[in-house]
């Protein structure tokens, strides 16, 4: 079975300030892909990455940088000077060899004061 | 390039009656996904249409729960009747090949309160 966890429910943090986002996920398949989403208020999920299991390299976007560790199971988000705008829901997901879904996370909920 | 649209966007109904929920994908995207969070749990997916065939339908709960997706185009979703514990957001996603290779884009949810 596959599972992801996203230990932390809630973050706190004052912009400009660099915030991880955790995610460590459970599968026994040896192909998998890996995936962020974000949640804002609107309710829409945006999709912002996806990782596929053979490729660790890290990844930069803007402020986004991802860091995908087999070793650990984790595929961890980092957002550089956090802004305002970035206040939103953001959940990890995992998707099978099979192709046919995605597990999520619980989410954390990432919130950015000015 | 139009998104991912539902219909409608918050429904409230009560115990006992029927609602359908419908998703538009982006056109030209074959697969189609139905998912669903439910008050302080994770998303969770429903099922999964190829076309106008049901791929996947091993995340139904019930048999209170009827997707179709009649020429491959939109999916409805029927809850009937509906109980307590429906209530959540329900997703619809789509993606021009599987969910590991392509990228599933996703709509912005129905929100269902069953009162």
């Amino acid at each position: 079975a596959q599972k992801v966890t996203q230990a932390q429910t809630e973050i706190s943090v004052v912009e400009k300030e660099d915030v991880t986002l955790d995610c460590v996920y459970e599968t026994r398949d040896t192909t998998y892909y890996l995936f962020w989403y974000k949640q804002p208020p609107s309710g829409e999920l945006v999709f912002l990455i996806r990782r596929n299991s053979f490729d660790e390299q890290n990844e930069i976007s803007g402020r986004y940088s991802w860091n995908f560790q087999k070793s650990t199971s984790s595929f961890n988000f980092t957002i550089t000077a956090s802004q305002v705008v970035d206040s939103a829901v953001y959940f990890c997901a995992l998707g099978g060899a099979a192709g046919n879904m995605l597990t999520f996370g619980g989410g954390t909920r990432l919130m950015v004061k000015p | 390039e139009a998104g991912v649209t539902q219909f409608p966007s918050h429904s409230v109904i009560e115990k006992g009656q029927t609602v359908t929920l419908r998703c538009d994908p982006i056109s030209g995207h074959d697969n189609l996904y139905w998912y669903r969070r439910v008050m302080g749990k994770e998303i969770k997916f429903l099922l999964h249409f190829v076309k106008e065939s049901k791929q996947d339908e091993s995340g139904m709960p019930n048999n209170r729960f009827l997707a179709e997706r009649t020429g491959g185009t939109y999916s409805t979703l029927k809850v009937q009747p509906a109980e307590l514990e429906d209530s959540g957001v329900y997703f619809c996603a789509s993606s021009r090949g599987l969910a590991g290779v392509y990228e599933q884009y996703f709509g912005p949810g129905t929100r269902l309160t069953v009162t």
